[in-house]
């Protein structure tokens, strides 16, 4: 298995809240993505990085925002969660165009 | 609408079976690649296609990318309760925005 580890793996906040989800590789991959995933929608990607401080939009962006100060570490954050954000997420990583996507376990999100 | 459509969406069949799953889009890709996810899970790379008119085989599954690199399709031959499973495609742009289709939820009865 690919080194990703994703935490929280499960978590329960309320509508209005700040929630920051994180995303930390061990291979030393230059792309990371964070996508979520919803019923009927599939994987939509939010935000990736390719590369240090270097990131860009995805198709779903809005209401999401992104760090990576690291290689190793991406972070997700909501600035103040709603209940449309209620979803899986999963972070993902790659060595580069076309490369293979390894996936982590993904996140649970709940917001009430 | 997704760039990606995958058909059909749900798939219920006996053991023993064949099918084929389809992943179609406008948009030409540089490659495509098919998963496999498992509930609770993330999704696991099954294969990558990258050359038009490609075909890749993975022992009782069958991965075609289509001439003109805008869809593919997966045929499984011989379906077994383990292939049951969430089956989505995902489309590489020039730019590595991979894109992914909704999925194909596959269920192979005993």
């Amino acid at each position: 298995d690919a080194g990703i580890t994703q935490s929280p793996r499960h978590k329960v906040t309320e509508t209005g809240t700040p929630v920051t989800l994180r995303c930390h590789q061990t291979e030393n991959h230059r792309y990371m993505y964070w996508y979520r995933q919803d019923p009927g929608h599939g994987l939509r990607l939010i935000h990736y990085s390719y590369g240090v401080k270097d990131t860009d939009k995805g198709e779903v962006s809005d209401g999401y925002s992104v760090s990576r100060s690291k290689t190793e570490d991406f972070l997700l954050t909501l600035e103040s969660a709603t209940s449309s954000q209620t979803s899986v997420y999963f972070c993902a990583i790659s060595g580069g165009a076309g490369n293979t996507i390894y996936f982590g376990e993904g996140s649970w999100l709940t917001v009430v | 609408t997704q760039l990606l459509e995958q058909s059909p969406q749900f798939l219920s069949i006996q053991e023993g079976e064949n099918l084929t799953v389809y992943c179609n889009s406008s948009s030409v890709f540089s490659s495509l690649q098919w998963y496999r996810q498992e509930p609770g899970e993330g999704p696991v790379l099954l294969v990558t296609v990258v050359t038009g008119g490609e075909v890749k085989k993975l022992k009782r599954l069958t991965f075609q990318f289509g001439d003109a690199r805008k869809d593919s399709s997966l045929h499984i031959t011989a379906a077994q309760p383990g292939d049951t499973g969430l089956y989505l495609c995902a489309g590489a742009q020039w730019n590595n925005d991979m894109r992914f289709g909704a999925g194909t939820r596959l269920t192979v009865k005993p």
